[in-house]
């Protein structure tokens, strides 16, 4: 079974400048999140989706963050204007009908 | 709100070391509970959970027991090897809602030959 899949893997981009990661979840897995990993953190969600709609965006900047997942299989994930305090590790992550949650290698982003 | 507090790193172990980290948990109702681990340069891996209180998850060697009386679910590994250097992470999961993951800050594990 593959896993989820990420991209770019690495990222480095200017302070106000833009990007944008994508996602692919684990094949019918119906829930998406997205969560935010600073160095010497834990992970911080960033948002949830369920198929297409949203469930919980509580801890998303909406000011420079935004996120779709328009067919409820991919999501991306963007950044405009990017921040030096947004360089993190942005990991994806996706859960199926069963109890566990199973997370992509993640996209690395240094903004400088 | 729920939050998880993991014992602060790194640690530092010798090989066939006795390894302990401390997890104690705060939330509303009966989560679930996890560890996870990351090695250098990958992603979380689910390393064991626990569903209710008094399971004991296991894998690899590692355990850890869902104390609900202690709000606790320490991870132990009776002899650690030098490929088990890596982060690791406590996390609980609320049942209902939006069941998202809250995580502690992580824990780096270096274990030297």
């Amino acid at each position: 079974e593959a896993g989820v899949a990420q991209s770019p893997r690495y990222k480095i981009i200017e302070k106000r400048q833009s990007v944008a990661f994508w996602c692919n979840p684990i094949s019918g897995h119906a829930t998406l999140y997205w969560y935010q990993q600073i160095l010497g953190q834990g992970p911080k969600l960033l948002i949830q989706f369920q198929n297409n709609g949203v469930v919980d965006d509580s801890q998303l900047p909406k000011d420079r963050f935004s996120a779709e997942r328009l067919k409820g299989v991919d999501s991306t994930l963007k950044i405009q204007p990017a921040k030096l305090e947004d360089s993190a590790v942005y990991l994806c992550a996706s859960k199926g009908s069963g109890d566990t949650i199973y997370f992509g290698e993640g996209s690395w982003l240094t903004v400088v | 709100g729920n939050s998880v507090t993991q014992m602060e790193g790194p640690v530092t172990l010798s090989e066939e070391a006795f390894l302990t980290i401390n997890c104690t948990y705060t939330a509303t109702g009966y989560p679930s509970l996890f560890w996870y681990v990351q090695y250098p340069g990958e992603g979380l891996q689910l390393l064991l959970k626990a569903t209710k209180a008094d399971d004991k998850g296991s894998n690899k060697g590692f355990e850890a027991t869902y104390r609900k009386e202690t709000t606790s679910f320490h991870l132990e590994k009776g002899s650690v090897q030098v490929s088990d250097s890596a982060v690791y992470f406590c996390a609980l999961r609320t049942q209902g809602g939006s069941e998202k993951l809250v995580f502690g800050k992580g824990t780096k594990l270096t274990v030297n030959p």
